[in-house]
């Protein structure tokens, strides 16, 4: 079963509204938490790696004013996507990882289009 | 040059065929190498999981790293059409906890 809970799986809303992602490790403590955004027929793009209690570290050129990462403890990690507008219409997708040295699991990503 | 490449594919091959899917990569720090797949509108799920080189084989799909050729491949025998998706390699110099560098993805299809 899955390993990595992602929610919600869908979201549809207007331009200028906050959304909240929630990303969740169910049966291990995920000291790192990784946020990505898929274009269609694209591979993953890293946009940040959060570790829990400390702040998120952002890829360059990802804005961490729009993108709000908080993993405030080892099973839960949320991403905000700031006054979201048509052109942050995308999948986004996290993944969790502890240091056991096991490679990370996904979540089943969140489909966001902003209207 | 990209530090992972991966032939996009798409990739189209009749059911009960032998898959060879592949990546090549640059940097020689990677120690970890997986293979994901993933389905339309899913996250990708891990298929294979090799430490350094050698094979790992389950069930129908065999992983295969070679570090001196910086060359890594996933077999899928007995391909079915369920097996149809994209696939993805990655990589990285530790564990989970540490960034992942990913290919591009081979879209593969499997024709009944």
């Amino acid at each position: 079963g899955a390993v990595v809970s992602q929610h919600p799986s869908r979201v549809i809303c207007k331009s200028g509204t906050s959304v909240k992602i929630e990303c969740r490790s169910l049966d291990f403590q995920a000291t790192t938490m990784f946020w990505y955004r898929q274009f269609p027929k694209q591979s993953l793009m890293l946009m940040a790696t959060s570790n829990e209690g400390s702040k998120a570290t952002y890829e360059q050129g990802v804005e961490k004013d729009k993108f709000l990462i908080n993993h405030a403890s080892l099973t839960l990690s949320t991403l905000t996507v700031t006054s979201a507008h048509p052109e942050d219409s995308s999948f986004y997708i996290c993944s969790a990882g502890d240091r056991g040295g096991q490679p990370q699991h996904f979540g089943d990503g969140t489909r966001l289009s902003i209207l | 040059q990209k530090e992972v490449e991966q032939d996009p594919g798409p990739l189209s091959v009749p059911e009960g065929a032998i898959v060879s899917l592949n990546c090549t990569y640059s940097n020689s720090a990677f120690q970890y190498f997986m293979w994901y797949r993933q389905y339309s509108r899913k996250g990708p799920e891990l298929l294979m999981y090799t430490y350094s080189s050698g094979n790992k084989e389950d069930g129908r799909f065999t992983a295969q790293v070679d570090k001196s050729s910086k060359y890594i491949s996933l077999f899928i025998r007995d391909s079915q059409p369920s097996d149809s998706a994209t696939y993805l390699c990655a990589m990285s110099p530790s564990g989970g906890y540490q960034k992942v560098t990913f290919g591009t993805g081979t879209k593969l299809q499997v024709i009944p």
